[in-house]
C-alpha cells in the first residue's frame, strides 16, 4: 500500500544549528502534509502543515518545504533548541478517509 | 484545558481478559480515532469516528472494537487481548476528518502477556 517513510531514523545536531528532518511519501492524492513532534512519555503534538498546492510554509522557527516532483517533504528548525529534541514525524491527511497516515518518524537529538 | 484524557496510562493484562481503555476529550471535536504505536511501525489507526454513533475502521482494527455514545467519549475495547496487541496506544481528536491539527491523549502502554 502507499506509505509514508523517512530517510534518516536519527539526527544529531549541535544546540543552535538548523535541523533539517526529510521524509519521502508516495501517495500524490494527499491534500495536505504535516508534522507532528513527540516528546518521551507524551503523545504526537502538531507542528505545522502544508498544503499540496504549496511549496514552502514558514512557522515559528520552523519551515515546511514540499516538493512534489519527487515526492519530498522537509523540516527545517532553525537554531535547534535542547527542547526540540524528540521525534518528529511527517503524515499526510487523505480528507475523503478521514485519517493520518505516519511516516516511522526520525529522532532528533540536539548536543549543547 | 483544552485535552485528550486516557486511562489508564499503563496496563498489563492477562491473553483472554477483556479490557476497555476509556478516551474523553473536553474540545467539543466531532472526529475522534485510535492509534497504536508499535517500534519501526510508526502510528497506525485502528479506528476513527466522525460523530456519534459513527465509526468506521481504520488500517489495523482486527481484535479491536470501539463505540461513540457520547461526542466527548471514544472507549477503545479489546475483547479478547492477545501478545500481539502489547503497543503504545494513543487517542487522538479534530474539529474533523480534514483537519490536520489532531490532539493527542497521553497514551497507554498496554502489555499483554
Amino acid at each position: 500500500g502507499e506509505s509514508v517513510g523517512l530517510h534518516l531514523p536519527t539526527l544529531s545536531v549541535q544546540e543552535g544549528d538548523n535541523s533539517i528532518i526529510n521524509c519521502a511519501y508516495s501517495n500524490s492524492a494527499s491534500d495536505y502534509f504535516i508534522w507532528y513532534k513527540q516528546e518521551s512519555g507524551k503523545g504526537p503534538q502538531f507542528i505545522i502543515d502544508i498544503r499540496s498546492n504549496m511549496d514552502k510554509r514558514q512557522g515559528q522557527r520552523v519551515t515546511v518545504l514540499l516538493n512534489k516532483t519527487v515526492k519530498h517533504l522537509s523540516l527545517q528548525i532553525a537554531a535547534t533548541q535542547p527542547g526540540d529534541s524528540a521525534v518528529y514525524f511527517c503524515a499526510e491527511n487523505w480528507r475523503s478517509q478521514g485519517n493520518l497516515i505516519f511516516g516511522k518518524g526520525t529522532k532528533l537529538s540536539v548536543k549543547p | 484545558e483544552a485535552q485528550v484524557t486516557q486511562n489508564p496510562r499503563y496496563l498489563i493484562t492477562v491473553t483472554g481478559k477483556k479490557l476497555t481503555v476509556t478516551c474523553s476529550q473536553n474540545m467539543n471535536h466531532e472526529y475522534m480515532s485510535w492509534y497504536r504505536q508499535d517500534p519501526g511501525l510508526g502510528l497506525r489507526q485502528i479506528y476513527y469516528s466522525m460523530n456519534v454513533e459513527v465509526t468506521d475502521k481504520g488500517d489495523v482494527p482486527e481484535g479491536y472494537k470501539v463505540s461513540r455514545k457520547e461526542k466527548r467519549n471514544f472507549p477503545l475495547i479489546l475483547e479478547s487481548p492477545s501478545p500481539n496487541q502489547t503497543s503504545l496506544y494513543f487517542c487522538a481528536s479534530s474539529f474533523g476528518p480534514g483537519n490536520t491539527e489532531a490532539f493527542f491523549g497521553q497514551g497507554t502502554r498496554l502489555t499483554v502477556v
